[in-house]
């Protein structure tokens, strides 16, 4: 069955930057694209990004432009997420989330089937 | 950006009522529009997708309908598991994007 486990709660002095890993299991880990979303306390969700494993190809929301980069080690089947420069602002909870393809069979369609645990990422001078 | 408002922020209902919540988008998405449930403490689930299709394991009791900029989400008889916050969510266009939630408590 799908899996996707994230790393430990972490917490951090502002300025400082944090990576989150999402280690995927029970599929073929190239074969889907994986996203990044997060949740303030209290708060909606707020998508950050995604990756294409097979080519390592990853697209940002414009928000987090220059400060998010989402990479992936194909050998361990895993996501990452790297957030620099936080702030109080950032504190949230980290999800990672595996889309499934669209009708077709050929393209991602975006949405989150799969959804890892959550890492909490507190930041806090 | 597309914007996606949902309405209401909160339904007080009782354990067998039908729910019927609401999300529109700034502009059309098409019928490219997902709808979540999260429990406290919990990951979201994806409930329905491209507007109608209901995601692998969720209940008859879910469905969603519409097109464009004018989405449901119907619940037909809320179970006590039922009571949670729903988030709607658009692929239309970049960024993805999501609703503000409708929290769905019990009266």
């Amino acid at each position: 069955q799908v899996q996707l486990v994230q790393s430990g709660a972490e917490g951090k002095k502002p300025g400082a930057s944090v990576k989150v890993s999402c280690k995927a299991s029970g599929y073929t880990f190239t074969g889907y694209v994986m996203h990044w979303v997060r949740q303030a306390p209290g708060q909606g969700l707020e998508w950050m990004g995604w990756i294409n494993p097979e080519n390592g190809n990853a697209k940002y929301s414009q928000k987090f432009q220059g400060r998010v980069t989402i990479t992936r080690d194909t050998s361990a089947t895993t996501a990452y997420m790297e957030l620099s420069s936080l702030r109080s602002e950032d504190t949230a909870v980290y999800y990672c989330a595996r889309s499934d393809y669209d009708w077709s069979g050929h393209f991602p369609n975006h949405y989150f089937q799969y959804w890892g645990q959550g890492t909490l990422v507190t930041v806090s001078s | 950006e597309i914007l996606l408002t949902q309405s209401p922020a909160t339904l007080s209902l009782s354990p067998g009522d039908r729910a019927t919540l609401s999300c529109r988008a700034s502009q059309s998405v098409s019928t490219y529009l997902a709808w979540y449930q999260q429990i406290p403490g919990q990951a979201p689930r994806l409930l329905i997708y491209d507007a109608s299709n209901r995601a692998t394991g969720i209940p008859a009791r879910f469905s969603g309908s519409g097109s464009g900029t004018d989405f449901t989400l119907t619940i037909s008889s809320l179970e006590p598991e039922d009571f949670a916050v729903y988030y709607c969510q658009q692929r239309g266009n970049w960024p993805l994007t999501f609703g503000g939630g409708t929290k769905v408590e019990i009266k």
